[in-house]
């Protein structure tokens, strides 16, 4: 099945610089990608996400990236504020035709820390 | 307000006392699924519903069980509860597979 790995496990930055979260994944046919972020107490809520046929998509001070030949994409944020300070979590879903048409393997987590 | 709601969001419990959390989605989701968060793991896919009476097994599926009886409502149900299953636990619900998923506050289980 799907493997998700995501690096770092812990990210510390000062307001107003950017941040940047990697994750890799191991099956070819993944081609919905989805970034969550958690906030203490919460439920994981959809950031932004981005389709295999896509190599960039930005929403305001969020971007993901996404390489298929090397398997890999990544979350980056620019001018960090302290409310950014969470959990997040990148993911990777099967299309249809696959036995695992539709779910979603998450990596392990990158807890943000951004200092005023 | 659409929405995912669980319950209960914290229970202790005993070994072996039969549990059921509750789930219920107000937005005509076919997608249920119903997910485990434990440190350094991330979230692992326990059971999912692609529809009315259609589930099938996640990642770790030992210990629960789950029924799709109504479009909203998709229980999730430990008959004989262990430690081992001190977690957190996540509903979702998507509009179809492969969609944006829409999570519960989450339930805080105990079992002691």
């Amino acid at each position: 099945g799907e493997n998700v790995e995501q690096h770092p496990s812990t990210l510390s930055v000062q307001e107003g610089d950017s941040a940047v979260i990697k994750c890799t994944y191991s099956d070819s046919a993944s081609n919905y990608f989805p970034w969550y972020k958690q906030e203490l107490g919460k439920g994981p809520q959809l950031i932004i996400d981005i389709r295999s046929n896509v190599g960039e998509k930005k929403d305001q001070r969020i971007a993901v990236t996404l390489n298929k030949t090397a398997k890999h994409f990544s979350l980056h944020i620019t001018e960090t504020q302290p409310e950014d300070s969470a959990v997040y979590f990148c993911a990777a879903s099967m299309g249809a035709g696959g036995t695992s048409y539709g779910k979603l393997t998450f990596g392990q987590g990158t807890i943000l820390t951004v200092h005023p | 307000e659409a929405q995912v709601t669980q319950n209960p969001r914290y229970l202790i419990t005993v070994t072996g006392k039969k549990l059921t959390v509750t789930c219920s989605q107000n937005m005509n989701h076919e997608y249920m699924s119903w997910y485990r968060q434990d440190p350094g793991l991330g979230l692992r896919q326990i059971y999912y519903s692609m529809n009315v009476e259609v589930t099938d097994k996640g990642d770790v599926p030992e210990g629960y069980k789950v029924s799709r009886k109504e479009k909203r409502n998709f229980p999730l149900i430990l008959e004989s509860p262990s430690p081992n299953q001190t977690s957190l636990y996540f509903c979702a619900s998507s509009p179809r597979a492969g969609t944006e998923a829409f999570f519960g506050q989450g339930t805080r289980l105990t079992v002691v």
